[in-house]
């Protein structure tokens, strides 16, 4: 069975410092992984994703992803947080033709 | 271009009564999902629609949930007899294909509050 899980389901950081928001799965087979976020009443966007190829994607706004198949994570980081960053992020993990597999999100909070 | 969109963005309505959800997926998007977050909780599937294909409803929570989707394109989620624990923010997204590299555009949600 796939799943995803995000540790931490809030997380403060100060502005200017490291973001780190931490994702693992599991699956059977080779995944597609992806982050999304959404702001106080909005939809999902896409940050990044990994399909196949370069195992560091970059995305939108700053943010990284770093998919590590031995650890089975998708962890993912920004090197400087901003006040706008506040938001809710969600992993997700999508195989074959299978819908996709959300992780239950993170909240982010960023202390000015 | 046009993205994802939903309407109502609101909807309350009284605990018994039936509510339909619209969602308009970007043209061109083969693929359209419906999904449900509940306050502070994860995304939750409800069901999957894919071209001509018959749909994946293995997330719908019970017979009062139906969902349709009209020449391909738009879709309509039916709430019956809602109940106060169909409070939630509905939201629907579509993507481009079944390809598991597409990745799924999001509208901006329908907020319903069972009274």
């Amino acid at each position: 069975a796939q799943s995803v899980t995000q540790l931490g389901s809030h997380v403060s950081v100060s502005e200017g410092a490291l973001v780190l928001l931490r994702c693992n799965y599991s699956s059977s087979v080779p995944p597609y992984l992806f982050w999304y976020v959404q702001y106080p009443n909005q939809g999902l966007q896409l940050l990044l994703k990994y399909t196949t190829g370069a195992t560091l994607v970059k995305g939108i706004n700053g943010f990284e992803a770093e998919f590590k198949k031995s650890e089975t994570s998708f962890h993912l980081t920004k090197p400087s947080a901003h006040m706008s960053d506040a938001a809710e992020y969600f992993c997700a993990l999508r195989t074959s033709y299978d819908k996709v597999i959300f992780g239950p999100g993170t909240s982010l909070s960023v202390i000015p | 271009g046009a993205g994802v969109s939903q309407s109502p963005s609101n909807k309350v309505t009284e605990k018994g009564k039936d509510v339909e959800l619209r969602c308009d997926p970007i043209s061109g998007h083969t693929a359209l999902y419906w999904y449900r977050q509940s306050l502070g909780q994860g995304l939750e599937f409800l069901i999957y629609f894919q071209g001509n294909s018959a749909p994946d409803k293995s997330g719908l929570p019970s017979d009062r949930f139906s969902a349709e989707r009209t020449g391909g394109s738009v879709s309509t989620l039916t709430i019956q007899r809602t109940q106060q624990e169909d409070s939630a923010v509905y939201l629907c997204a579509s993507s481009l294909g079944r390809a598991s590299y597409n990745e799924q555009f999001f509208g901006p949600g329908t907020r319903l509050t069972v009274l």
